[in-house]
């Protein structure tokens, strides 16, 4: 069984704070990586996806990924009250595959 | 580029009604959308897997004559509820994949469907 873990939270961060998101994932063929954002009631939003181990940043958001650990992390810096909301891992093993999902952990930014 | 959209955003219908639900892809053409369904505070399930002029391939325990699927060109797929129940009621959303792209998902607006 394919799985994805994600801590459900919540993850209370104050406003301008850096908040830190983990991810792993069992599949050692797993070759993307995607982090998603769902407001409550709002379909899902493509934030970052990385494919090579290391950091890529994307404005206030870095994603890191460890296929080493089998772990991907979202990191958000500058935390805003806006940034609240549920953020939902998704990992794909090879090409033209589809998504296996994360529950999400819920991240609330207090102002 | 990569959006996604869905009609109805909300629909109320009796039980035993049938309901249709469109999910277009504006300003890519995708080879693969897929189907999820959100209770609640709960996480994403995935449906159905919808290739363009091919059957849908369902996920275990989602019955296929209930669920009808129609990926019938690169930019539109359907999802018909037939003889819809207050169970089915949920939060429906497709996503669309990109032809010749990587693995992301873009997802459409979803579908708030309730059966009374």
């Amino acid at each position: 069984q394919k799985e994805v873990e994600q801590n459900s939270g919540p993850l209370s961060v104050p406003e301008g704070a850096i908040a830190s998101l983990n991810c792993t994932y069992s599949d050692r063929g797993s070759q993307s990586f995607f982090w998603y954002r769902q407001y409550s009631g709002k379909s899902p939003e493509l934030i970052m996806f990385i494919y090579s181990n290391g950091d890529k940043e994307d404005g206030r958001f870095t994603a890191q990924l460890n296929k080493a650990s089998q772990y991907v992390s979202l990191l958000i810096r500058d935390s805003q009250p806006s940034d609240s909301a549920t953020y939902l891992c998704a990992v794909a093993a090879g090409n033209n595959r589809k998504l296996i999902w994360g529950l999400g952990t819920s991240l609330a930014v207090n102002p | 580029g990569a959006v996604v959209s869905q009609h109805p955003s909300r629909v109320i219908c009796k039980s035993g009604t049938s309901v249709k639900i469109e999910c277009r892809s504006l300003d890519f053409q995708a080879t693969t959308m897929f189907w999820y369904r959100q209770f609640p505070k709960q996480s994403l399930m995935l449906m159905a897997t919808s290739n363009e002029g091919s059957k849908a391939t369902y996920e275990q325990g989602v019955e296929k004559d209930k669920f009808l699927i129609n990926h019938a060109s690169l930019t539109l797929s359907t999802l018909t509820v037939t003889s819809a129940h207050p169970e089915d009621s949920s939060f429906y959303i497709c996503s669309a994949r990109r032809q010749a792209s990587g693995n992301e998902q873009f997802f459409g607006p979803g579908t708030r469907l309730t059966v009374l």
